[in-house]
């Protein structure tokens, strides 16, 4: 079964920093640009980071640029995201989503859940 | 940054009705748009790419218009099961935003 596994969240004090994981299984996932989407609690989406399938090209949102770091490893068809400087308006429910070449987040994981709170 | 308008933010409308949603970006970004379904306690899911091509699986009552700055999901014959939050997602130029989302309830 094609699927995203995300896994790393929890309650973080504000300030501190957490690494989120995503697992791919069952689809080529080095064919793939990668992304994180986040979705606060009752909020809407909000996309947070893409990476090419190479690494070569990656892109933050304005609200995590400086703060976050996308990475991946094609080897072991995961998906990372390492959050430093935690702000308690990152709290939210963090999905992975692969980019279809079509043009879309094809697939999603069921997303892992951040609460930044002291 | 490219901003995305969407509304209206809810609606309700009855089983077999036709609805329509609408996205507005702040700038022309030609036909890079999709279409996102989010069920409750679920994962978005997505309904059409590139502003009017349906996504394998997704039936046919859905459809997208649109290109430029001005784009439309419509929802012909409303059914219960397409009670959900719709989102449209820009994609152009390496940049992705989001509209703020339109809840469909059903009377």
């Amino acid at each position: 079964e094609v699927q995203l596994v995300e896994s790393g969240g929890g309650l973080v004090q504000p300030g501190r920093s957490l690494r989120l994981s995503c697992a791919a299984s069952a689809f080529t996932f080095e064919d793939y640009a990668m992304h994180w989407v986040r979705q606060a609690p009752g909020k809407g989406l909000e996309w947070v980071s893409g990476i090419s399938w190479d690494s070569d090209r990656i892109d933050y949102a304005d609200s995590v640029r400086g703060r976050f770091t996308i990475s991946r490893d094609n080897a072991k068809n995961s998906l990372f995201l390492q959050m430093n400087s935690l702000r308690p308006e990152d709290t939210a429910l963090y999905y992975c989503a692969n980019w279809d070449y079509a043009g879309g987040f094809d697939i999603w994981g069921q997303g892992t859940m951040v609460i930044v709170s002291s | 940054a490219i901003q995305m308008t969407q509304s209206p933010s809810s609606l309700s409308a009855s089983v077999g009705d036709r609805v329509t949603i609408t996205c507005r970006a702040s700038q022309d970004i030609r036909n890079d748009l999709g279409w996102y379904q989010q069920k409750p306690g679920k994962a978005p899911n997505l309904l059409i790419y590139t502003a009017s091509n349906l996504q394998s699986g997704v039936p046919s009552r859905f459809s997208g218009s649109g290109s430029g700055t001005d784009f439309t999901l419509t929802i012909n014959s409303l059914q219960p099961e397409d009670l959900a939050t719709y989102y449209c997602l820009q994609h152009y130029n390496y940049s992705w935003t989001f509209g703020q989302g339109t809840k469909v309830e059903i009377k």
